[in-house]
C-alpha cells in the first residue's frame, strides 16, 4: 500500500522568501503525485500533480514540484512566499485501483508567513 | 459551472444520534469519493462509488458508516449512534473517469462534524 510522509508539521518564513515543503513517498510502482492546498474552512485545491514525463512540474500560484525517484521524493517549493499563502499543504499519492484513482494523503504541513 | 457541494457545513450531534451528510458532485462527474479528516490530519479515504455503484468501501471505519448514491449524482453519508471519535471534518470529492483512472479530484468545503 502506498503512504507519504511530510516531515515538516509546521514551517514559518517571511515574506518575500523562498519555501520549501518535503514529501517522501511510498509506492511499489511508478506514482502519480499531487500537492493540494487546504486554507481554513475550505476544501481542498489542487496545486499541481505528476503523471509523468518532465520531472518538474509547475502548478498555480507560482508553485512547483519536482519528483525525483532516487530519493522518494516529490518536494513542494516557491521562490517568494506572498502572505496569502499561509494555508496547510498536502501531498498525496495516487494508486490505480480497479479503473479509478485511489489517493492517500500526508498528514500536511501548515505554512504560517510572517511580514 | 458549480463545483461540489456539501451540506451541512456544521453539524453537532449528541453521541448516540444519527446524522446524514450531504454531497453534490459536479455534474456528470462519474466518480465520487468521501473523505475523513480529523483534526490535524490529512484526509482519509472512505468510501468510492462510480455512477450509484459503491465499489470501494474499505476505508469506512465500522458497520455504523453507510454511504449511498442511488441516482448517481448526489450521495449521502450517514453515520448510526455517533460517537465522539466520528468528529472530524467529512470531505467530498468528486471526478470525470477518464481512461486508466488518471483524473483530478475536486473537493468540496465539506462538513464539520462534532459529537458531544
Amino acid at each position: 500500500a502506498q503512504s507519504v510522509t511530510q516531515p515538516d508539521i509546521h514551517i514559518t518564513v517571511s515574506e518575500g522568501a523562498s519555501l520549501e515543503l518535503r514529501c517522501n513517498y511510498s509506492y511499489g510502482a511508478t506514482p502519480y503525485l499531487f500537492w493540494y492546498v487546504q486554507s481554513p474552512g475550505q476544501g481542498l485545491q489542487l496545486l499541481l500533480k505528476y503523471f509523468s514525463g518532465d520531472t518538474l512540474v509547475q502548478g498555480i500560484k507560482g508553485f512547483e514540484a519536482e519528483f525525483k525517484r532516487s530519493q522518494s521524493s516529490f518536494n513542494l517549493r516557491k521562490p517568494s512566499v506572498h502572505w496569502s499563502d499561509a494555508a496547510e499543504y498536502f501531498c498525496a499519492v495516487g494508486a490505480r485501483s480497479g479503473g479509478y484513482q485511489k489517493v492517500t494523503f500526508g498528514t500536511g504541513t501548515k505554512l504560517q508567513v510572517i511580514p | 459551472g458549480a463545483g461540489v457541494s456539501q451540506s451541512p457545513r456544521y453539524k453537532v450531534a449528541k453521541r448516540g444520534q444519527d446524522v446524514a451528510l450531504r454531497c453534490d458532485p459536479i455534474s456528470g462527474h462519474v466518480s465520487l469519493f468521501w473523505y475523513q479528516q480529523a483534526l490535524g490530519q490529512g484526509p482519509e479515504f472512505l468510501t468510492y462509488f462510480q455512477n450509484e455503484a459503491q465499489l470501494d468501501k474499505s476505508g469506512l471505519p465500522s458497520d455504523r458508516f453507510f454511504a449511498e448514491r442511488p441516482e448517481g449524482s448526489v450521495s449521502t453519508l450517514k453515520i448510526q449512534r455517533t460517537q465522539q471519535e466520528d468528529s472530524a471534518v467529512y470531505l467530498c470529492a468528486s471526478s470525470l473517469l477518464l481512461a486508466g483512472g488518471l483524473n483530478e479530484q475536486f473537493f468540496g468545503p465539506g462538513t464539520r462534524l462534532t459529537v458531544l
